[in-house]
């Protein structure tokens, strides 16, 4: 079963901030928080991942809560091409790790 | 070159036959995965490769055979298809399994259609 649950979808205005909740009260103290986007006809690709503090990278930043129950996904700028589906994934397991994935947010960019 | 190809891109199969899906990724990573993903819904885990051994398999039915002949490759062998596998098949790989914080690259996918 998923362990992260996000809204089914979101609108933005091109270049307009963007923030993509997740909430994943059951995530063990362990479970990295990684979130993965996937562009229409393509495979999913690699955003960003934390455990507890907020994370930056080129890409976006991962601002995670206190207690970790939620993080928020932020697109500083959206641009069209960041129209996309959203999932916010558990990573957990023992000695092999793997994707949960939750249901995700399909992002949709206004021009 | 941080790419993982997949071959066939789309593969159309009668419930009787026996087809093969190809993966490869030439980035040196030690783990590759096998995901199924129907239409508008997430990818879901089916198997996982560490070391070229076989370390999860997510209770996915015999039909579908998961081979890795080498750290490059991986291959999903189907027979006996059912309609309901019809679905787009990702394959994906990282560094290694046993790390929490690698990232997964994940292939094209091929698109299979079960008749």
């Amino acid at each position: 079963d998923a362990k992260t649950t996000q809204p089914n979808s979101m609108e933005s205005n091109e270049e307009e901030p963007v923030h993509l909740p997740c909430n994943h009260s059951t995530i063990s103290g362990t479970d990295y928080i990684h979130w993965y986007r996937q562009l229409p006809s393509q495979g999913p690709e690699y955003v960003i991942h934390g455990l507890t503090s907020n994370v930056n990278n080129r890409m976006a930043s991962l601002a995670i809560a206190e207690d970790r129950k939620s993080s928020t996904l932020i697109l500083h700028r959206a641009t069209l091409r960041d129209a996309a589906v959203y999932y916010c994934t558990s990573y957990s397991g023992a000695g092999s790790y793997q994707l949960t994935f939750g249901k995700g947010t399909k992002l949709s960019v206004i021009p | 070159d941080t790419e993982v190809t997949q071959t066939p891109k789309h593969l159309v199969m009668g419930m009787t036959n026996k087809k093969s899906l190809k993966c490869e990724q030439h980035m040196g990573h030690r783990a590759m995965y096998w995901y199924k993903q129907k239409a508008k819904k997430p990818p879901e885990l089916m198997f996982v490769y560490s070391y070229e051994k076989l370390s999860i398999n997510e209770s996915v039915p015999s039909r579908f055979s998961p081979e890795c002949p080498n750290s490059s490759l991986l291959n999903l062998h189907l027979h006996a298809l059912q309609p309901e596998d019809s679905a787009l098949y990702l394959c994906a790989s990282s560094s290694r399994s046993s790390s929490p914080y690698n990232e997964q690259f994940f292939g094209p996918g091929t698109r299979l259609t079960v008749l």
